[in-house]
């Protein structure tokens, strides 16, 4: 059965500087997807970065990405120039899907809480 | 456009009453899911409905079931409420056009205490 594991369960970063939360999962699938939640206190979770395991390129979004290491099972995520708004609840993410019955499997980490410090 | 939608925001139910949760996905999705979340256990997939059919299931006891409506709206129903079955229930609500990785839209969740 696939795990998703997220060892740290709390972080704290100065304003500004650069956070790398790490993500590690089980699987032996080949071909799945990985993603990166955030959520932040009392709000909705909203997606932060998504990679496709197929792709050899990290994906990249603004001030975040991520380092991709399929054969170590690795999904780090890095938040550059961290702001005050990444302060959240990160949630590493795995997704299986069934491409014959249209069907997927979600697992989700424990997640680690940021907390971003004026 | 308006997000997701729960009701209610928060609950409060005593052992063996039942329960039940409503989602309004985005305008024009057609998949919503429901996954619960509790501080030791992260969060866990409950189930995808799409086109008011169940399409993925997690590893929940029956106690917990869904339905969604032709206006893919969706409700949770948690019979013989347990303890531990207080959390926050979160749906989700995406396309489905045919990428079955579309992104997910989270609603704000029903917080869900059981006494």
């Amino acid at each position: 059965a696939q795990t998703v594991t997220q060892s740290q369960p709390e972080m704290s970063v100065q304003e500004a500087e650069t956070v790398t939360l790490s993500c590690t999962y089980d699987t032996s699938e080949s071909n799945y997807y990985l993603f990166w939640y955030k959520q932040p206190p009392s709000r909705q979770m909203i997606l932060v970065i998504r990679q496709e395991a197929y792709k050899q390129q990290n994906a990249t979004e603004n001030r975040f990405s991520v380092n991709f290491q399929k054969a170590a099972k690795s999904f780090s995520l890095k938040i550059s120039d961290s702001q005050l708004g990444d302060t959240a609840m990160y949630f590493c993410a795995f997704m299986k899907p069934s491409w014959g019955s249209g069907t997927y499997k979600y697992i989700f980490g424990t997640g680690t809480r940021l907390k971003v410090l004026a | 456009k308006a997000g997701v939608t729960q009701t209610p925001r928060y609950l409060i139910k005593t052992r063996g009453q039942q329960v039940t949760l409503s989602c309004s996905p985005i305008s024009g999705h057609r998949s919503v899911s429901w996954y619960q979340q509790t501080p030791g256990q992260g969060l866990q997939f409950l189930f995808e409905y799409f086109s008011e059919t169940q399409r993925n299931k997690g590893n929940f006891p029956g106690r917990f079931s869904g339905r969604q409506f032709s206006n893919s709206r969706s409700e949770m129903n948690v019979s013989t409420l347990e303890l531990g079955d207080s959390a926050l229930y979160l749906c989700a609500s995406s396309l489905r056009t045919g990428d079955i990785t579309d992104t997910q839209y989270f609603g704000p969740g029903t917080r869900l205490t059981v006494l």
